[in-house]
């Protein structure tokens, strides 16, 4: 069955610092895809990045860049410089296409204070 | 283009009542999917809809149903309300089905507290 594990709760830092958000996953399949939503205090889930499993690259948009690591079963996510408006509860969440319509799921979130 | 539309955006009810929430989706896209968010349990994943039938369901009692309409509009009814049913329930629409490997566009939430 499919799991993604957020193992920080609460993280706080202050502006300016570089901070790692930690996704770990389980699946079964070959085949999936790995999220990452940001939550403001809006209450909406924003999009951030999709990867699918063959593709191992690390990405970097801006300040934020994610690190996929199949070994490890990772998909770590780091803001660099940190911001106010960085402040959010972030979720990582993975999705089996190919097992039958199964829904995206979700880690329970880790909430990034920033500090000014 | 407009995003996902949720209404009400707040909802007060008491135990045993039911209620009704309504999701716009962004136009052009045809899957709806619902999820429940609790500071306990998460986001929880309700149902989907593609298309005005139910893709798939979650792990939630019969009192929870949805429907979807032939605009891709989509109503999710809590019937029988509990405290523990309150939380924010969130909607997301998408271009892509099955669900799995399409990016999700969230409205902003129904939060919903029984009293």
């Amino acid at each position: 069955a499919q799991k993604v594990t957020q193992a920080q709760t609460e993280i706080s830092v202050v502006e300016k610092e570089d901070v790692t958000l930690d996704c770990v996953y389980e699946t079964r399949d070959t085949t999936y895809y790995l999220f990452w939503y940001k939550q403001p205090p809006s209450g909406e889930l924003v999009f951030l990045i999709r990867r699918n499993s063959f593709d191992e690259q690390n990405e970097i948009s801006g300040r934020y860049s994610w690190n996929f690591q199949k070994s490890t079963s990772s998909f770590n996510f780091t803001i660099t410089a940190s911001q106010v408006v960085d402040s959010a509860v972030y979720f990582c969440a993975l999705s089996e296409p190919h097992s039958g319509n199964t829904p995206l799921v979700f880690g329970k979130g880790t909430r990034l204070s920033v500090i000014a | 283009k407009a995003g996902v539309t949720q209404t009400p955006r707040y909802l007060i009810k008491t135990r045993g009542q039911q209620v009704t929430l309504s999701c716009s989706p962004i136009s052009g896209h045809r899957s709806v999917s619902w999820y429940q968010q609790t500071p306990g349990q998460g986001l929880q994943f309700l149902f989907e809809y593609f298309s005005e039938t139910q893709r798939n369901k979650g792990n939630f009692p019969g009192r929870f149903s949805g429907r979807q309409f032939s605009n891709s509009r989509s109503e999710m009814n809590v019937s029988t309300l509990e405290l523990g049913d309150s939380a924010l329930y969130l909607c997301a629409s998408s271009l892509d089905a099955p669900q799995g490997s399409g990016k999700l566009f969230f409205g902003s939430g129904t939060q919903l507290s029984v009293l």
